[in-house]
């Protein structure tokens, strides 16, 4: 019962470091997506996946990248970490046309120092 | 300008009380959908409950319910007799029609439950 998977669930970078954060779902979803979560807002779309093969920005893209790498895994990279970085990332996926819920991974935290 | 609108910041309430979470939203479109999801301590985010803009009914899911006002542009979720597993952030969201599902978020209610 695994649903959407995200790797790592902490990680401190210092400025200008490069990571990237993995995310797999295990539902055979069509579409994924990568969210930040800052303090007091809510979450805000940084690119997504309608399906496999394609990718497209969404509300705050600058200094992302994103892969989706088959149906199951989208990763999201940081090419060079910025303090403005810091927030909690989330992936989620869904089935396209099999109702209207949106699942989500636990969350992973990063701070970049 | 806000497209979802959560008023309360945070919220205390004593334990077997009902709640009311407000979340107003702005939209031009004729078909959207409504979402409320719990994030607890723990972080990851949990859906709750759907309110499709046509729908007549208000939805229903368990001790969940939204108090749709349409005119009104308002999505309330009501939590009746409220648990202490109920303390989290929640967190409306609306779809707006064709936007591939990106979601637009509110910034959250945090919500505490008092024994």
């Amino acid at each position: 019962n695994a649903g959407v998977t995200q790797t790592p669930k902490f990680q401190v970078l210092k400025t200008g470091q490069s990571m990237t954060l993995q995310c797999a779902q295990d539902m055979n979803h069509n579409s994924m997506y990568w969210y930040r979560q800052d303090p007091g807002m809510g979450l805000r779309l940084i690119y997504y996946s309608a399906s496999e093969g394609t990718t497209d920005k969404g509300e705050v893209p600058n200094g992302y990248n994103v892969s989706r790498l088959n149906k199951r895994e989208f990763s999201l990279r940081l090419e060079s970490a910025a303090p403005s970085q810091t927030s909690v990332y989330f992936c989620a996926s869904r089935l396209i046309f099999s109702g209207n819920t949106i699942y989500f991974g636990e969350g992973s935290w990063l701070t970049v120092v | 300008a806000q497209k979802i609108t959560q008023t309360q910041p945070g919220m205390f309430v004593q334990e077997k009380e009902a709640v009311t979470l407000d979340c107003t939203y702005d939209t031009s479109d004729q078909s959207y959908g409504l979402f409320w999801y719990k994030q607890p301590s723990s972080g990851e985010m949990i859906f709750l409950i759907y309110q499709g803009s046509y729908d007549e009914q208000n939805a229903t899911e368990g001790r969940y319910s939204l108090n749709f006002q349409k005119a009104r542009k308002s999505a309330n979720l009501v939590i009746s007799a409220s648990q202490l597993g109920d303390s989290a952030m929640y967190f409306c969201a609306m779809r707006e029609m064709d936007s591939n599902y990106q979601l637009i978020w509110g910034a959250g209610t945090k919500l505490i439950i008092k024994p």
